[in-house]
């Protein structure tokens, strides 16, 4: 079946760091979604990505579409307390909706 | 706009219980789908309700039943629960491929 790479498992960086982290697979998407969770609350969509090349922002947050739309990367700048949290890639394909997520990039910030 | 919201918050159950988890969607979706978390896990595709019927389902087994009603809220239903099956249960509305997260319900099977 479908599964995503994610990596790297966890990052432990320093206050004002940027941060990248990237998911691979072996299938093909048609879109890939970037989502963070908190502990014991629902994950939290931060960018969506639809078209191969693709690379959108949003504030501090850049994630990229790879062209052969099997890879997407989040990069975070200048990163902050409030970014510590786990970092899930999702890819989606066909009609059904399912999204398939990675095993998550726990980001933890020291101050 | 009133987010995704989830009922109950937490539940116990003992192994071979029933148990209906509820899901109010996104005012304007008309679709939900429904995710098992396990600890330390990313989430995993249960099924998909769009205009009440089942649109997709993952690899679970039918004891996992759900509805979608008119309203688009649903429910998730697991029949002959298993040890196995504790997790936080996640439910995402959707009008497009966008999907939106409520807060989970935590289910404890002893």
């Amino acid at each position: 079946g479908q599964q995503l790479n994610q990596s790297p498992q966890s990052m432990f960086i320093q206050e004002g760091e940027d941060v990248s982290m990237n998911c691979t697979s072996s299938s093909i998407f048609n879109t890939w979604l970037w989502y963070k969770q908190d502990p014991g609350e629902g994950p939290v969509l931060l960018i969506a990505l639809y078209k191969a090349g693709e690379l959108t922002s949003n504030g501090r947050l850049t994630a990229q579409f790879g062209i052969t739309r099997k890879d997407s990367f989040l990069n975070i700048s200048a990163s902050i307390p409030s970014d510590v949290g786990i970092y899930f890639c999702a890819g989606g394909s066909g009609n059904t909706g399912k999204l398939i997520f990675g095993q998550g990039t726990t980001l933890q910030v020291k101050p | 706009e009133t987010g995704v919201t989830q009922s109950p918050t937490h539940l116990i159950k003992t192994r071979g219980q029933q148990v209906t988890l509820r899901c109010s969607s996104q005012s304007g979706h008309n679709t939900v789908s429904w995710y098992q978390q396990a600890l330390g896990q990313g989430p995993q595709f249960i099924f998909q309700y769009y205009r009440e019927e089942e649109n997709g389902r993952g690899n679970f087994p039918p004891r996992f039943s759900g509805l979608q009603f008119p309203n688009y809220s649903s429910e998730l239903n697991v029949n002959a629960l298993e040890l196995d099956d504790s997790a936080l249960y996640l439910c995402a509305s959707s009008f497009r491929v966008e999907q939106f997260f409520g807060p989970g319900t935590r289910l404890t099977v002893l």
